[in-house]
């Protein structure tokens, strides 16, 4: 069936620093692929998506890019702050589907 | 303002007791979800409906129920039958359509005590 994989975290940065969170995705046809962000004991945030391939996703500064033939989705910010540190979870839905199957998620920590 | 409302915030069940999480969208959408999450294992489905008065199971759907009476509601039941069911519980919607966005609560924290 449809799947995301996500790098483990925890992720550890010094604030200003580029941060990449690599997501790859295994799914049959052309899924609708997302990032959203959580705070500790929060519900989920969208952060961006993109529904077609070489459809680029940004937001507050973050980005992503729907890259068909290498099956990814990979989120990057190119200066990261305190404010960032949040688990990040990769989620598509199916061609056909309506609901989101996520990633594990990866923890970001981002020091002063 | 439009969103979802989860409560309770906070729900402690003794075991061999049922309890029901309560799930309410201002926001017109057609389908409804719950989601299970557990440290290091990501969401988990459980049940979504996309219409009132019917609903399908997810991955996780044992020892849980559902109910969709309402468009607005979407109430999610945990049963005695589901043997480890302390974690944190994710109500989401969306309008129809594949591909659209999924907006969440702000989730409600089960406790087996």
């Amino acid at each position: 069936g449809d799947s995301v994989t996500q790098m483990e975290g925890p992720v550890t940065l010094s604030e200003e620093a580029f941060l990449t969170i690599n997501c790859t995705y295994t799914a049959t046809g052309y899924p609708s692929l997302f990032w959203y962000v959580q705070y500790p004991g929060e519900g989920l945030q969208l952060l961006l998506k993109a529904t077609k391939a070489d459809d680029k996703g940004s937001n507050k500064g973050f980005e992503a890019t729907y890259r068909k033939e290498t099956t990814s989705f990979h989120l990057e910010k190119g200066s990261v702050q305190v404010s960032d540190s949040a688990v990040y979870f990769c989620a598509l839905t199916p061609n056909s589907g309506y609901a989101l199957n996520f990633g594990k998620g990866t923890s970001l920590l981002v020091t002063p | 303002d439009g969103g979802i409302t989860q409560s309770p915030k906070y729900l402690f069940r003794k075991e061999g007791q049922n309890v029901t999480l309560s799930c309410e969208q201002n926001l017109n959408h057609d389908a409804m979800y719950w989601y299970r999450q557990d440290p290091g294992q990501g969401l988990r489905l459980i049940y979504y409906s996309q219409i009132v008065n019917d609903f399908q199971k997810g991955d996780i759907a044992e020892g849980y129920s559902v109910s969709r009476e309402k468009k607005e509601s979407f109430p999610l039941t945990v049963t005695s039958a589901q043997k480890n069911p302390t974690a944190f519980y994710l109500c989401a919607s969306s309008i129809e359509g594949s591909g659209n966005t999924i907006y969440f609560g702000e989730g409600s924290w089960l406790t087996v005590v």
